[in-house]
């Protein structure tokens, strides 16, 4: 069973509070990913990492920004959170090597900018 | 870009077959992938197949895949209340690095 986690569950939240959404994993996974899902809608990558110090800007533009000191740890942040950034984030981590890449998720942060 | 496409919504009995269906467009998919959402949950992998693959059969779960046609689908035998879920269907791409492009989902209703 996959070992990532992300905290909070859920965040009801207010224009322009400064949020961090936490995401850990224990497999030792050298690659993980934020996606974004609005309802019924399909997923956006907004950020991914290789690696410690390594992060990329996914193919959805976003205001967040994610950091990686830590291999276990992908932190996003919105430094300004705004009623247009309410949704689901995702946070994932794979298996390394080539191939038969296995993505694991999260259960998701549902944010909610009042 | 990549696109991949699935239909919304499918409502199967208890007990029949469904047969959940994606295209996409990228033809450099290395891996195809199924993905299940529960309600308030995150994805799950269920099952992947490799694009010089036709057929993986994984206890409930057929996929096939017509390469030629970019056309993938996912069949579960049997179906259950607990199948009921969100289906998402993803590709791979080397040439676009480890990034998977998702589907919108497929939502399947089990009914008893």
């Amino acid at each position: 069973e996959a070992d990532i986690y992300q905290t909070p569950r859920y965040l009801v939240i207010g224009t322009g509070k400064k949020i961090t959404l936490e995401c850990s994993q224990t497999m030792g996974h050298d690659k993980m990913y934020w996606y974004q899902q609005d309802p019924g809608m399909e997923l956006h990558l907004i950020h991914y990492s290789y690696g410690v110090n390594s992060t990329e800007k996914g193919d959805l533009s976003s205001e967040s920004t994610v950091s990686r000191i830590r291999t276990e740890h992908f932190p996003l942040t919105l430094e300004s959170a705004r009623p247009s950034h309410t949704s689901q984030y995702l946070c994932a981590s794979s298996e390394p090597g080539q191939g038969r890449e296995k993505l694991f998720f999260g259960s998701g942060t549902q944010l909610s900018v009042l | 870009g990549e696109d991949v496409e699935q239909s919304l919504f499918l409502s199967v009995r208890e007990g029949d077959s469904s047969v959940i269906n994606c295209t996409y467009t990228d033809s450099s998919s290395t891996y195809l992938y199924w993905y299940k959402q529960e309600p308030g949950a995150g994805l799950q992998l269920l099952t992947y197949i490799f694009s010089n693959m036709d057929m993986k059969q994984d206890q409930r779960l057929t996929v096939l895949l017509n390469k030629k046609d970019k056309h993938l689908s996912l069949r579960i035998a049997d179906t259950q209340t607990g199948d009921s879920a969100i289906y998402f269907c993803a590709e791979r791409s080397t040439p676009a690095g480890n990034k998977l492009t998702f589907g919108g989902g497929t939502r399947v209703l089990v009914k008893p």
